[in-house]
């Protein structure tokens, strides 16, 4: 199986404040990407495919980027709304697994 | 607006089964396939494996092989996914997600449902 390892586990930041997190596949994906964010209690949202690309309606504070084994999700200007779990996942290879998440934490 | 909507939760004894169901709408049912996604509680996600809705295809994780069947019923537009021999580990939140599209993969989910497994 393809380990996804996500860092950090956890940050504090400040509203405004700009955030990047990357995971690291165990073996090349393509770009096979997604990122996705959780709040307590609700589904994952996706963010991010094909490691770029921005899904529609959400907002462009939100970028992702890399190849090969590593790939960074940037959020600038950390928003009220931006404090969630994120989660990456590799859909290139089965079985598809998921990053172990970051959460986002007001400071 | 494309909507999936899960059976509400339940609680099952350890070496019984569960049939979770996944009704879709707002979209042709059979022209994506469907995931089932699981979350323990404080833990990542866990991808099970997906269902063709036209054909009824199936893959399933190597993990659940065995125990785990997916199905469809195209005339209702709902999918159903149904673990067996369920321990205590397999208590978390299940969830259907829709297949590959345009933006990747799973740009839809339904809301989650609860299964607990206690003597």
């Amino acid at each position: 199986d393809i380990q996804m390892t996500q860092s950090p586990s956890s940050l504090s930041a400040s509203a405004g404040d700009r955030v990047t997190i990357t995971c690291r596949a165990s073996q090349g994906i393509t770009s096979d990407l997604g990122w996705y964010q959780q709040k307590p209690g609700k589904a994952p949202k996706r963010l991010i495919f094909a490691a770029s690309s921005l899904q529609s309606g959400v907002p462009s504070r939100f970028s992702g980027s890399g190849s090969g084994t590593e790939y960074t999700l940037t959020i600038t200007s950390l928003q009220p709304e931006d404090f969630a779990t994120y989660y990456c996942l590799q859909y290139n290879t089965y079985p598809w697994t998921f990053g172990q998440g970051t959460k986002v934490e007001l400071k | 607006q494309v909507q999936l909507v899960q059976s509400g939760a339940e609680v099952k004894k350890p070496g019984a089964s569960v049939k979770v169901s996944c009704k879709a709408s707002g979209y042709i049912f059979t022209t994506y396939a469907m995931h089932w996604v699981r979350q323990a509680p404080g833990q990542r996600p866990e991808w099970m494996g997906w269902i063709n809705a036209d054909n009824g295809n199936t893959k399933y994780s190597q993990k659940f092989q065995g125990r785990v069947t997916f199905t469809r019923d195209t005339s209702a537009s709902t999918a159903h996914m149904e673990l067996s021999s369920l321990r205590s580990e397999d208590t978390a939140v299940y969830y259907c997600a829709r297949g590959r599209d345009s933006s990747g993969v799973f740009g839809y989910w339904g809301q989650g449902t609860l299964v607990t497994v206690s003597s």
